[in-house]
């Protein structure tokens, strides 16, 4: 049972453009939503987080939005940079609980 | 601030073979956490330890055990290993009382 899904496996951008990746969930107890990035031979570096209280939550170039009656979302990244190519994953948990629940990954190219 | 360790980098074992690994983790946290994330897949949780007892299962069958550490480190031993244990394994540690969850590197374990 898939709780938290990431549909799109890969996704390209150009440089400079807005990169928007996506996730659902199915658990409409989690209250927590996290976003990862992973490179290559690395562990999974946090990225931003958004409690399900808010909708949106904001740090530079990365913003998160939550629509929680869709159970959705979102991590925007803008404008794209090369270095932001990598595996991204969006987690979430329960409030007190701090075992998290993964998607399966998104893979962002960023084209130069 | 020395982040989580993880050891070995890489190992290969034989199908029936025990294997333990091992994580230092961050200086100043507490809890430790383990997952598991195969080839294509995003991690999957596979316990958490604080203060010696382990504090929450996934999903995982009895021959995946661990142990915490006075010194907050940790080791995850599998016994019986069946080729589906080929995965790469990461360890996270945190902190009670202030939050945050910094990955290692992980080891990445290969059953023949």
């Amino acid at each position: 049972d898939q709780q938290v899904k990431q549909n799109s496996p890969s996704l390209s951008v150009q440089e400079g453009r807005i990169s928007i990746l996506n996730c659902d969930y199915t658990n409409s107890m989690f209250d927590y939503f996290l976003w990862y990035k992973k490179y290559p031979a690395e562990g999974p570096t946090f990225l931003i987080s958004i409690s399900s209280i808010k909708d949106k939550n904001e740090d530079g170039r990365f913003t998160v939005f939550l629509n929680k009656s869709a159970k959705h979302l979102s991590l925007h990244i803008v404008p794209s940079q090369p270095g932001d190519s990598a595996v991204y994953f969006c987690a979430a948990s329960l409030q007190g609980n701090e075992k998290l629940t993964f998607g399966t990954g998104t893979r962002l190219t960023i084209i130069p | 601030e020395t982040g989580v360790t993880q050891s070995p980098t890489h190992l290969i074992k034989t199908r029936g073979q025990q294997v333990t690994l091992r994580c230092s983790s961050q200086s100043g946290h507490n809890t430790v956490s383990w997952y598991q994330q195969a080839l294509g897949q995003g991690p999957q949780f596979i316990f958490q330890y604080y203060r010696e007892e382990e504090n929450g299962r996934g999903n995982f069958p009895p021959r995946f055990s661990g142990l915490q550490f006075p010194n907050y480190s940790s080791e995850l031993n599998v016994n019986a290993l069946e080729l589906d244990d080929s995965a790469l394994y990461l360890c996270a540690s945190s902190s009670r009382d202030s939050g945050g969850y910094t990955f290692g590197s992980g080891t990445r374990l290969t059953v023949v």
